[in-house]
């Protein structure tokens, strides 16, 4: 079967930095995705990977290494506004896109 | 730029009734758009897969004949929800892509619809 696996919760502090790790097991690799969704509204698009590496945009960075089914989103200089789920989806070899449970990150002042 | 509008965002009516939810693109071209439902706490289920001018592709589960969909041009999809009951409430949200399957999906804000 199709699984993706991230944590159901993560808390860190205002102005930390915090890391929400993905893992995946699923019938072919076209890249992976990262959304953020605060609460009651839809998601948004954060990143895309598809090849292994670092992708950084402002604050937010994602990493890819496919070998391992891995990817993690870093958030740097947390702020309370950064409280929200944060959606791992990998699209796999028919192109269907496979959503994780989310992870809901708790900021503290 | 990728703004998907959705309406209406709240909707709350008798059992019974059918209701219609509106998914635009407002600045690029559909080619192809998203339905899915979200229960309280849990992920995006996917419910239907639709491109413009041809029929959509339901998931497992979703009854065509009770979620009709409609993705009549390049920026406009509908969702009616025929002879909704309780068990219909749900948190339904589109999303739309532009170009191929390597594009982000990007997210209309949801309609909430409460069934009563």
């Amino acid at each position: 079967g199709q699984n993706i696996d991230q944590p159901t919760e993560m808390t860190a502090t205002e102005g930390a930095i915090v890391q929400i790790n993905c893992t995946y097991q699923t019938s072919g690799f076209n890249g992976l995705f990262w959304y953020q969704q605060h609460a009651g509204e839809a998601p948004t698009f954060l990143s895309y990977n598809v090849l292994d590496g670092l992708e950084e945009k402002g604050r937010f960075s994602s990493f890819l290494s496919r070998s391992k089914g891995y990817s993690y989103l870093l958030l740097k200089e947390l702020q309370m506004k950064d409280s929200a789920s944060y959606l791992c989806a990998v699209k796999d070899s028919n192109y269907q896109l496979i959503w994780g449970a989310g992870t809901k990150l708790i900021i503290k002042p | 730029g990728a703004v998907v509008s959705q309406h209406p965002s709240w909707v709350i009516c008798k059992s019974g009734t059918s209701v219609k939810i509106e998914c635009r693109s407002l600045d690029f071209q559909a080619t192809t758009m998203f339905w899915y439902r979200q229960f309280p706490k849990q992920s995006l289920m996917l419910m239907a897969t639709s491109n413009e001018g041809s029929k959509a592709t339901y998931e497992q589960g979703v009854e065509k004949d009770k979620f009709l969909i409609n993705h009549a041009s390049l920026t406009l999809s509908t969702l009616t929800v025929t002879s909704a009951h309780p068990e219909d409430s749900s948190f339904y949200i589109c999303s739309a892509r532009s170009g191929g399957e390597f594009q982000p999906q990007h997210f209309g804000d949801g309609t909430r619809l409460s069934i009563l």
